[in-house]
């Protein structure tokens, strides 16, 4: 069974452009987290989807980052316009329960905003 | 949300029975206590989860005394390639808060030869 995957595995950006992030969670997973770590900082929570809908965008940094998951498969995160302090690995989790702390995290995108 | 406090670093040597204790002083009633491990280049991954007393899997034991204001993780006989992150994370029973997954500082477990 594949995991959860992550595309690109890294992105090197200019400030003010554009990037979308790709995450493929594990098939039959209805709940897809995205978490991020900025330089020197911990993982932090970003938001969660249950099948396409938005559970939870709490951690959601600012109006420059949108998340989609239509269809409820595979989702995207966009950081429009990308900042330098937006530098950092970006990860997205999957798992079958949503009352569950056990999930599958993917690789990671790592973003780098020159 | 519970704060948890981890040794920043350990060293170990292959063969060696390795605990790492976290402290969650303020847990409430119905927190999970839960380890993730991470490997350098990689997501985390799920290793152990508990509420009390011990649990134990084909990869480590979590001891959680009965105030469950700190929890250690044990990994027997551990070898180079469990060098890596270990975070103890304590998670809200139902509702929301269960997506948040609060990750540390976690502690940098490094195994020698």
């Amino acid at each position: 069974e594949a995991g959860v995957t992550q595309f690109p595995s890294h992105s090197v950006i200019e400030k003010g452009q554009t990037v979308t992030l790709r995450c493929d969670p594990i098939s039959g997973h209805d709940n897809l987290y995205w978490y991020r770590r900025v330089m020197g900082k911990e993982i932090k929570f970003l938001l969660h989807f249950v099948k396409e809908s938005k559970q939870d965008e709490s951690g959601m940094p600012n109006n420059r980052f949108l998340a989609e998951r239509t269809g409820g498969t595979y989702s995207t995160l966009k950081v429009q316009p990308a900042e330098l302090e937006d530098s950092g690995v970006y990860f997205c989790a999957s798992s079958q329960e949503e009352w569950t702390v056990k999930r599958d995290f993917g690789q990671g995108t790592r973003l780098t905003v020159v | 949300l519970a704060k948890t406090t981890q040794p920043i670093s350990m060293d170990s040597y292959e063969g060696q029975e390795v605990n790492i204790t976290c402290s969650h002083n303020n847990i409430a009633t119905n927190d999970y206590i839960t380890w993730y491990q991470q490997f350098p280049s990689q997501g985390p991954r799920f290793i152990i989860q508990g509420y009390k007393t011990k649990v134990t899997n084909e990869v480590a034991s979590l001891f959680i005394p009965a105030d469950r204001k700190s929890s250690t993780l044990s990994l027997p006989r551990v070898s180079l390639s469990d060098t890596a992150v270990y975070y103890c994370l304590v998670s809200q029973g139902g509702g929301t808060s269960y997506g948040k997954l609060t990750f540390g500082q976690g502690t940098i477990l490094t195994v020698h030869p």
